[in-house]
């Protein structure tokens, strides 16, 4: 099994609704990312957990929160939400570079879930 | 600072050879890749070199590292159709866990 799966695929929400994203991946990974992608634009790094543990924030506004309830599992808490953050939100995995050394460290995308904010 | 840089457009003609350009920043860097995008889809990964190689191939696919000049390149030949996406190149920095992304450079195959 070599995916990554996130739900929903699309999302659609206002401004003053609370959703979250979630993404799944039974790979055996320890590292997880979340990233967002605008269009036409590369993907950009949000936040990074290890070992179940946030290790990357990228200076995310506080509107995203992150959550990583065990190491298959990686959500998105998303609240009042801005129509800029619209957008492609890619989840991703990896086998953690830093405790098992020798891999090659590549992440596994998620097909992403497309975020409206109306 | 943090920026990998590519070109946007590539237009190349079916059955000819695509060679996609990319520099990085981290003269540290442990490895890089190349992604390749579909409209609509997440990123697939096609390939890989780590930095202490200077040439990868794999089927169709060739990776160039020039690491002096930071400079990385893919390599596609005998381009067809299926090949038409977004190619983005990424470096991974020395502190692990960070992977950054370049611009992408979107191909398209003409006949």
């Amino acid at each position: 099994d070599t995916e990554v799966t996130q739900t929903p695929k699309h999302l659609v929400m206002g401004m003053t609704n609370k959703k979250s994203l979630k993404c799944e991946q039974h790979m055996g990974h320890r590292a997880m990312y979340w990233y967002k992608q605008k269009a036409k634009k590369p993907p950009e790094l949000m936040f990074v957990y290890s070992y179940e543990k946030l290790s990357i924030n990228e200076s995310v506004p506080s509107r995203f929160s992150p959550e990583c309830p065990n190491s298959s599992l990686l959500n998105l808490h998303l609240h009042a939400l801005q129509p800029e953050d619209s957008a492609l939100y890619l989840c991703a995995s990896s086998q953690d570079r830093e405790r098992t050394g020798g891999n090659t460290g590549e992440l596994f995308f998620g097909e992403g879930s497309r975020l409206t904010v109306l | 600072g943090e920026d990998v840089e590519q070109s946007l457009f590539l237009s190349v003609r079916e059955g000819d050879s695509s060679v996609i350009n990319c520099t990085y920043t981290d003269s540290s860097s442990t490895y890089l890749y190349w992604y390749k995008q579909e409209p609509g889809a997440g990123l697939q990964l096609l390939t890989y070199i780590f930095s202490n190689m200077d040439m990868k191939q794999d089927q169709r696919l060739t990776v160039l590292l020039n690491k002096k000049d930071k400079h990385l390149s893919l390599r596609i030949a005998d381009t067809q159709t299926g090949d038409s996406a977004i190619y983005f190149c990424a470096e991974r920095y020395s502190s692990a866990s960070k992977i950054i992304f370049g611009s992408g450079t979107r191909l398209s195959i003409r006949p």
